[in-house]
């Protein structure tokens, strides 16, 4: 099983709303991935965990904030979006770092 | 840096075509490589992967084979249906990222 399950599918938000996405994978792995993809453009590296703790932060700004509770579970905090944030927003999964990264099907995200 | 690049989009076929999506990279060492696909409004899957030169990956009738002489992914289909629609990315593994390329859609027209 390679699955990696996001929620919620679709978030309208405005600039001033506090919104979460999630991210639940049960394959053991210990690296995970929050990426932005906007149209018809590769994703995006945002983030890496790897065993819990934050690796890598791409010069996010800190409009998103990600959390990693426990190996399965990935969150990304929002807080004051601008309507440029406006993408498909997808998470993913590693045995390790460097190992092969399975995504989610992400969440599309509109900040009104 | 490390590097990849497609051959650019979109291409348009007939169904039951033979299918070529030209992908080759620039890296140091000997990187993973990957072929992903997305469908309209989904994210992204795996559709295949070679580790080592000369590997050949294949999934679903795909083929791509990794070659080191040539620094190319090449990807393959003897035989395109309505179904394979969507955006093809190349990509390969370096330190902590994936390095992708700006992906190639597919149209297949019945």
């Amino acid at each position: 099983d390679t699955e990696v399950t996001q929620t919620p599918k679709h978030l309208v938000m405005g600039m001033t709303n506090k919104k979460s996405l999630k991210c639940e994978q049960h394959m053991g792995h210990r690296a995970m991935y929050w990426y932005k993809q906007k149209a018809k453009k590769p994703p995006e590296l945002m983030f890496v965990y790897s065993y819990e703790k934050l690796s890598i932060n791409e010069s996010v700004p800190s409009r998103f904030s990600p959390e990693c509770p426990n190996s399965s579970l990935l969150n990304l905090h929002l807080h004051a979006l601008q309507p440029e944030d406006s993408a498909l927003y997808l998470c993913a999964s590693s045995r390790v770092i460097r190992d092969t990264q399975y995504f989610g099907p992400g969440t599309r995200l509109t900040v009104l | 840096g490390d590097s990849v690049t497609q051959m650019e989009g979109p291409v348009t076929l007939s169904e039951e075509a033979f299918l070529t999506i030209n992908c080759t990279y620039t890296a140091t060492g000997y990187p993973s490589l990957f072929w992903y696909v997305q469908y309209p409004g989904e994210g992204l899957q795996l559709l295949l992967k070679a580790t080592k030169a000369d590997d050949k990956g294949s999934n679903k009738g795909f083929e791509a084979t990794y070659r080191k002489e040539t620094t190319s992914f090449h990807l393959e289909k003897g035989s395109v249906q309505v179904s394979d629609s969507a955006v093809y990315f190349c990509a390969l593994n370096s330190n902590y990222q994936l390095i992708w390329g700006a992906g190639t859609k597919l149209i297949i027209k019945p």
